[in-house]
This record gives C-alpha cells, structure tokens and sequence, in this order.
C-alpha cells in the first residue's frame, strides 16, 4: 500500500526557506519509473506543479519557481525533501506530494493529505 | 510551454444530469492527458490517464475522450459527491506536469 505525508512548518516569515519533508511507503524512489512530486494550491485558485524528482534523481522545476526552489531524495529514509527560498505571502497555500509511475505518462495516482503553510509576518 | 484551457470555468448542475467538460491544449499532446478531482479540504484524486483510462476503483460514470489538443471529461449521470473542482493535467511536454485552471461543478 503506497501512502506518503508531507511535513514542515505551518507558519513561516516571508524572505525565510520553506523546506518541507514528503515521508512515503510502500515504493521504492531508487529504481527508475518511479517518481515523486510536489504540487500547491494557493487559496481560491488553482493547482499548481512545483518540482519532480525521478528514481533516476533526475529533476524538473516549474520554470516560473525553478530558481527558488530544490527537490531531493533520501532513499534510505525514504523521503523526499523541498525547499523554497525566499518566501512571500503569495506562497501560502497548501503543499501536497504525490507518487507517479509512468504508465500512458507521469500522472500522480497517490497523493499525501497536504500541509498548510502560510507566509506572514 | 504547453499551456491548458478549461471550459467552463464553472457549472451548475443537478444530480442526474450529464456533465461534459473540456480541456484545450496550446499544443498537441497526443494522448498525454490526465484527470483529477478536488473536494475542498482534500487532496487531489486521479479519475483519468492517457485520456481514457479509468484509475482503478473510480466509478464507471467518469470517462475521458480526446487526443491532440482537445480532451473532455464526462460524468454520465452526476451523484452528490461528484460535486467538486476538475483539472486536466499534461504529461507530454516540459514543463511536465502541468496542470488546467480547473472546473468547479457545483449545484
């Protein structure tokens, strides 16, 4: 049975890092065809692809986030982690990360329950 | 960059009625196409992949059509606790993964 959740701090300053922990089960991230992402969704709008990391440990970035943000594994542990630099209030929202495979394309078939964070001060 | 259109953004609906809600791709995607449904407070499920394949264990009144740039979502005969928000996904073309502005379904 595949499950993950997501960790990290529920409040953070904005121009501090967000670094968040996905804690997953049941799959291995050290094999290729396999891979974990994050996503958001802000409040009121809609979901929003952050970072991907493959089995390989090869990664993609939103391009519009892609010089804030860092995706990587600990396979011993199995996890992944992400952080964000320099946090604003537009990046409130709650993060999720999800579990694909590639069948008929990278789609997330599980998903964690999500974390809130909010940026204020 | 692959960009995602929804349409409509929002509908209104009643229980039984049959809903149809599509996805434009800026580009062609061939079948790269996936289907996820929000209920607020939830995460997201997936419904849908390679535009037609039903995810295990959702119902068979959710079925997806579609290849290129345009894709749509039927759900046959609408229930109460498909009252929610739809988004397509693409999988074809960095960047990879992403997602449509959604459609919330609601009564």
């Amino acid at each position: 049975q595949i499950t993950l959740k997501e960790s990290g701090p529920t409040l953070v300053k904005p121009t501090q890092t967000l670094t968040l922990t996905c804690t997953f089960s049941g799959f291995s991230l050290s094999t290729s065809g396999v891979g974990v992402g994050w996503i958001r969704l802000p409040p009121g709008k809609a979901l929003e692809w952050l970072a991907y990391i493959y089995g390989n440990d090869d990664r993609r970035y939103s391009p519009s986030l892609k010089s804030r943000l860092s995706i990587s594994k600990d396979t011993s542990k199995n996890q992944v982690v992400l952080t964000m630099t320099n946090m604003d209030p537009v990046d409130t929202a709650t993060y999720y990360c999800a579990h694909s495979i590639f069948s008929g394309g990278w789609h997330f078939d599980y998903w964690g329950q999500g974390t809130p964070v909010t940026v204020s001060s | 960059d692959i960009q995602l259109t929804q349409s409509p953004s929002f509908l209104s609906a009643s229980v039984g009625d049959r809903v149809t809600i599509t996805c434009r791709a800026s580009q062609a995607i061939s079948n790269f196409l996936a289907w996820y449904q929000q209920k607020p407070g939830k995460a997201p499920t997936l419904l849908i992949y390679a535009a037609s394949t039903l995810q295990s264990g959702v119902p068979s009144r959710f079925s997806g059509s579609g290849s290129g740039t345009e894709f749509t979502l039927t759900i046959s005969s609408l229930q109460p606790e498909d009252f929610a928000t739809y988004y397509c996904q693409q999988l074809k073309s960095d960047p990879l993964f992403t997602f449509g502005p959604g459609t919330k379904v609601d009564i």
